[in-house]
């Protein structure tokens, strides 16, 4: 079974603070992927990583920032968080970097920042 | 650009009942991807199934099933006999391939179903 886990089910942060989402796949996947997920807007993209220390800017990746120092660890940052950054955060892996793979998703973090 | 509409924001429905929701997606790809997802209350999105832009056979899974046509670029879902645990949100989304020099791909999602089914 693919195996995708995110550090927090739930985080509550102030406005200008750093905060760190952390993602993790056990199955030696390739890519990675974060998206929000808001009412009426389904997921967008923010940033995604197809291997290790390479990161792609997605639909929204403003405010937001990516590592990926491991193949199993992709981190989402927001540098300063504000409050239109509260919402549901969902990673994703894909085994390979091939355009018909399937993607997985982890249970996601609601983050709201006050 | 790509698009994927659900036009269906909530569906309520009573136990037993069979319901459809519905998919439409644009793009100008000849070679894509169309999948759902289920979002549960816990969260995680859940893949039910994957269909290429060439294979329009319709599927069925148990009590789901799936009709895609081309002609009307639409991917609907089919549930049969609703049971309360069908309960969620349910994705379709769009795969596209980024560029042809590479294999990386899009998935673009719609903006989601709630279906509530009720005892």
């Amino acid at each position: 079974d693919v195996k995708v886990t995110q550090s927090s089910r739930y985080l509550v942060k102030r406005t200008g603070e750093k905060v760190f989402l952390e993602c993790v796949q056990d199955m030696d996947h390739e890519n990675m992927f974060w998206y929000r997920q808001d009412p009426g807007l389904g997921l967008r993209l923010i940033y995604f990583s197809y291997d290790v220390k390479m990161k792609e800017k997605g639909d929204i990746p403003e405010g937001y920032s990516v590592s990926r120092e491991k193949k199993e660890r992709f981190s989402l940052i927001l540098e300063s968080a504000s409050t239109n950054q509260t919402s549901m955060y969902l990673c994703a892996s894909t085994l390979e970097t091939r355009f018909q793979e399937t993607q997985y998703f982890g249970p996601g973090t609601r983050l709201l920042v006050l | 650009a790509q698009k994927v509409t659900q036009a269906q924001t909530e569906i309520s429905v009573v136990e037993k009942e069979d319901v459809t929701l519905d998919c439409v997606y644009e793009t100008r790809d000849t070679t894509y991807y169309l999948f759902w997802y289920k979002q549960p209350p816990s969260g995680e999105l859940v893949f039910l199934i994957r269909r290429n832009s060439f294979d329009e056979q319709n599927e069925i899974s148990g009590r789901y099933s799936w009709n895609f046509q081309k002609s009307t670029s639409s991917f609907n879902f089919t549930i049969t006999a609703s049971q309360v645990v069908d309960s969620a949100v349910y994705f379709c989304a769009l795969l596209t391939q980024l560029n042809q020099e590479t294999s990386g791909s899009r998935l673009t999602f719609g903006e989601g179903t709630q279906l509530t089914v009720n005892p």
